[in-house]
């Protein structure tokens, strides 16, 4: 059974860090691309980064550019994301999701349950 | 920037009945790499169809996609109670590369 389970959330200053983690277990955790999407309070759905299989390409949606770093390690089954500068704005549930490749296309597939982030003095 | 626009905001219906919900893009789209996810309040989204009509392992074929250039649909042929929920569709482009919409509530009428 593909599982991924998030850590690290909690409450964090403005211009604080927060690093998040999702260990997996189930699958072959280096033969997928990953992402994390993240949902603001009673909002929609917002990605926010994605690495590929081995890390060596990562891509990031503009506003959080210079400030979030993801990154994994294959042989600990284990996705990361260094949150730095945080703003009031980045207060959201990170979903650890696993990718579906299809073709050129990329889709959400799996899905953690998530960890809730609280930007707040 | 494509943006999509999702109708109606909310759905009211009663279990049994067919759901159509739409899902629009400001710009004709070069591919169908769209899909759809249902959200249940509480729980992390699930995906349902991917490539604007492949549905995703597990999933009923209750629900089913179509569309192309700038509209997509999803249906659901007979609610069932467990089917009220949310739901997003998301646009995968190379160059941006993704985007939600805001999401249709489909609740109980």
């Amino acid at each position: 059974e593909v599982q991924l389970v998030e850590s690290g959330g909690g409450l964090v200053q403005p211009g604080g860090s927060l690093r998040l983690s999702c260990a997996v277990s189930g699958f072959t955790f280096s033969s997928f691309w990953m992402s994390w999407v993240r949902q603001a309070p009673g909002k929609g759905l917002e990605w926010v980064a994605n690495i590929n299989r081995d890390g060596s390409e990562k891509y990031y949606v503009d506003s959080v550019k210079g400030r979030f770093t993801i990154s994994r390690d294959n042989p600990r089954n284990s996705l990361y994301l260094q949150m730095n500068s945080l703003r009031a704005e980045d207060t959201a549930v990170y979903y650890c999701v696993r990718e579906l490749v299809v073709g050129p296309a990329e889709y959400f597939h799996h899905w953690g349950q998530g960890t809730l982030v609280t930007v707040s003095s | 920037e494509i943006v999509l626009t999702q109708s109606p905001g909310t759905l009211s219906l009663s279990p049994g009945e067919r759901a159509t919900l739409s899902c629009r893009a400001s710009q004709s789209l070069s591919s169908s790499y769209l899909a759809w996810y249902q959200q249940k309040p509480g729980q992390a989204p699930r995906l349902l169809i991917y490539g604007a009509s492949s549905r995703a392992t597990g999933i009923p074929d209750r629900f089913s996609g179509s569309g192309s250039g700038t509209d997509f649909t999803l249906t659901i042929s007979r609610l069932e109670p467990e089917d009220f929920a949310m739901y997003y569709c998301q646009l995968y482009e190379r160059s941006l590369p993704f985007t939600f919409g805001p999401g249709t509530k489909v609740d109980i009428k």
